[in-house]
């Protein structure tokens, strides 16, 4: 399978402990973004980067959130003194963008952290 | 603020039958609307998409419109069939730089046999 992949598939940790997820992109793909789902809600955009570079951040993204995509391939975002209200699906999805055009991005079948 | 929302949460069809799941928009900036598919336990799955400057795309089995007077934004579905059972979440965006997406709350359809 040459989608996108992420792991774990689930992680469940105690509050104030410290997590990190991974997320494999398409190889071709020079975007990655980062999305967070809540139970029954769309998906809300945390950052992206373009190759290695990390473009933008949502406000959503606490200092506790950090993502880094060191070569420009596969991504993690750690989250640190984790909190019950990070529980959620954290999704990852890559495009080929270029330009102004419009590119879809692909999505990996995401990480659920449940913290208890 | 800037939303993307779902006149309804839930919508059952019959097997065979034509669905449409609505959507309403508040930003007229946005350049590209999209329509995606997700089953549970798995990532969206894009199904469709539509540029600003048209009002009608059709795919295999789904058709998009896109009314830009009201910002309203709709997905049908015909000949429904299990396999189309899943949550479906309008999108859009409004940036042409980071084409970061903004998802609406989301329609779960159910199939009925």
């Amino acid at each position: 399978d040459t989608g996108v992949s992420q792991n774990p598939r689930h992680k469940i940790t105690k509050r104030g402990q410290n997590v990190t997820f991974r997320c494999d992109p398409i190889s071709e793909h020079n975007r990655l973004y980062w999305y967070r789902q809540t139970l029954g809600q769309g998906p809300e955009f945390l950052t992206y980067f373009q190759n290695e570079a990390q473009l933008e951040k949502s406000r959503l993204l606490s200092d506790r959130f950090s993502a880094e995509r060191p070569k420009g391939s596969f991504s993690t975002l750690e989250i640190q003194r984790t909190e019950q209200g990070d529980s959620a699906m954290y999704l990852c999805a890559s495009s080929l963008a270029s330009g102004l055009n419009f590119y879809e991005q692909y999505f990996g079948p995401g990480t659920r952290l449940t913290v208890t | 603020g800037e939303s993307v929302g779902l006149h309804l949460p839930t919508l059952s069809v019959q097997e065979g039958d034509n669905s449409i799941i609505n959507c309403a928009y508040s930003n007229s900036a946005s350049d590209y609307f999209i329509w995606y598919k997700q089953e549970s336990g798995k990532g969206p799955q894009f199904i469709i998409d539509i540029r600003s400057n048209m009002d009608k795309r059709q795919g295999q089995r789904v058709t998009v419109l896109l009314n830009k007077t009201v910002k309203h934004l709709s997905l049908q579905i015909a000949a429904t069939q299990p396999g189309d059972s899943a949550v479906y979440f309008c999108a859009e965006i409004n940036d042409q730089g980071a084409q970061k997406l903004v998802f609406g709350q989301g329609t779960r359809l159910t199939i009925n046999p």
